[in-house]
């Protein structure tokens, strides 16, 4: 059981907006606003698409944002493209003792 | 354009010690501000955070692996490494370096190496 609960699975057509929810407590995303976001194709290693909440690194289209309400954080794909197809990953800071937690991870799928 | 490179055996017998070293270029160990780490995928599951370590030698560790981890760090040879004692077949997975500026900041990763555990 991962720490941060993220829905298994989504879908969206392309040019439609998707949203996927990153749920913990107040221990981990409630806590502090060090929650990023990993994109990951298959075969492939995840790829940083958002870090602080809401931070896109250079690279990242806008069409990717971040927010956080309470104990859960949110990724924003907005005109979906094909490519956008792939698992994505939340991670959250969780305290000196634990530290870093990830979601079990959320499979986009574009119609 | 910092590049990391896991390296290892690719199959490791139960009970005994899984050994990988990420090999960093385009940047060095030694120039302090990042964490090296360890993050790994069990087959068709999701990410664990498994350590890092400064380049100073601290360390930080999964509470639900410290037991039985050790990542070192070798500024020389621009490397760091990662000890995983006991294993069984749970540990069989992708493992990942991977360089972090901050909490969750995990950027760039290596290529990941699958390792099995098995008789």
């Amino acid at each position: 059981q991962s720490a941060l609960t993220q829905p298994r699975s989504v879908s969206g057509s392309p040019g439609q907006s998707v949203t996927i929810s990153c749920t913990g407590t107040s221990s981990d995303v409630g806590g502090y606003n060090y929650v990023s976001w990993y994109q990951q194709h298959p075969g492939k290693a995840p790829k940083l698409m958002i870090y602080d909440v809401s931070k896109r690194p250079s690279g990242v289209p806008d069409r990717f944002s971040g927010s956080k309400s309470g104990n859960t954080a949110s990724l924003t794909i907005s005109g979906l493209q094909a490519e956008d197809e792939a698992d994505y990953y939340c991670c959250s800071y969780a305290g000196s003792y634990t530290l870093e937690v990830f979601g079990g991870g959320t499979k986009l799928t574009v119609l | 354009q910092v590049q990391l490179q896991e390296s290892g055996p690719g199959l490791v017998k139960p009970s005994q010690t899984l050994s990988l070293t990420c090999t960093v270029s385009g940047g060095s160990i030694s120039s302090g501000g990042y964490y090296w780490s360890w993050i790994r995928q069990h087959p068709g599951k999701g990410l664990e955070w498994i350590g890092y370590i400064y380049y100073s030698g601290s360390t930080y560790y999964n509470p639900s692996l410290k037991s039985r981890v050790t990542i070192s760090v070798d500024t020389s040879k621009n490397q760091f490494s990662l000890k995983l004692s006991s294993v069984t077949a749970a540990d069989t997975a992708v493992y990942y370096c991977a360089t972090s500026s901050t909490s969750c900041v995990f950027d760039p990763w290596g290529q990941g190496t699958l390792v099995t555990v098995s008789s």
